[in-house]
């Protein structure tokens, strides 16, 4: 497999519920980035991982937390989500410092209820 | 702060439509500018970019042009088809390992 691939394509869960989201790249890239994208709003850098370090955490409340295990791979872990919180999360990697490289997965459509 | 404004969509056209969806930015010094495209069910592509003022952007007969006295980057496609029905995403280039985005803008192109 090519490019970047996000599991699991949708996700429904309940505000207590826990879950994981995950993503993995095949381009050799060395930076990895979660964005949440809401209708009608910009799209919203949430975390970067640079080098396999959190480099960007852009005041995203801690019931979402992240995880790099390596440069392939990239988590984003859920718990006791709000519904405000049902969104498009979208996975993207680049080589570091090269962001308007961007490659991006198809995403994870999660609703909370 | 950075931050990209783009139009809100819908917009809706017929085939062979001129299309511009406007784009403004607000940032420190003068980024790189790009647009990237979301066809449905896929993630986001670049589509094309600029890297100084006056730069012109150009692919897939799309083209945008940095304006740095507007701080203006309008994508522009004389000739639009039904393929092209997809969200465009304008953004800016707003640190080391950093793209800022727009809201994105939803073009329907209806044959």
């Amino acid at each position: 497999e090519t490019g970047v691939t996000q599991t699991p394509r949708h996700l429904v869960m309940g505000m207590t519920n826990k879950k994981s989201l995950k993503c993995e790249q095949h381009l050799g890239h060395n930076a990895m980035y979660w964005y949440k994208q809401s209708a009608k709003k910009p799209l919203e850098l949430m975390f970067v991982y640079s080098l396999e370090e959190r480099v960007e955490n852009n005041s995203v409340p801690s019931r979402f937390s992240p995880e790099c295990p390596n440069s392939s791979h990239l988590f984003l872990h859920l718990h006791t989500l709000q519904p405000e919180d049902s969104a498009l999360y979208l996975c993207a990697s680049s080589q570091e410092g090269s962001p308007e490289k961007l490659f991006f997965g198809s995403g994870t459509q999660l609703s909370v209820l | 702060g950075n931050s990209v404004t783009q139009m809100e969509g819908p917009v809706t056209l017929s085939e062979e439509a001129f299309l511009t969806i406007n784009c403004t930015y607000t940032a420190t010094g003068y980024p790189s500018l790009f647009w990237y495209v979301q066809y449905p069910g896929e993630g986001l592509q670049l589509l094309l970019k600029a890297t100084k003022a006056d730069d012109k952007g150009s692919n897939k007969g799309f083209e945008a042009t940095y304006r740095k006295e507007t701080t203006s980057f309008h994508l522009e496609k004389g000739s639009v088809q039904v393929s092209d029905s997809a969200v465009y995403f304008c953004a800016l280039r707003g640190g080391y390992n950093k793209l800022i985005f727009g809201a994105g803008t939803r073009l329907a192109v209806h044959p």
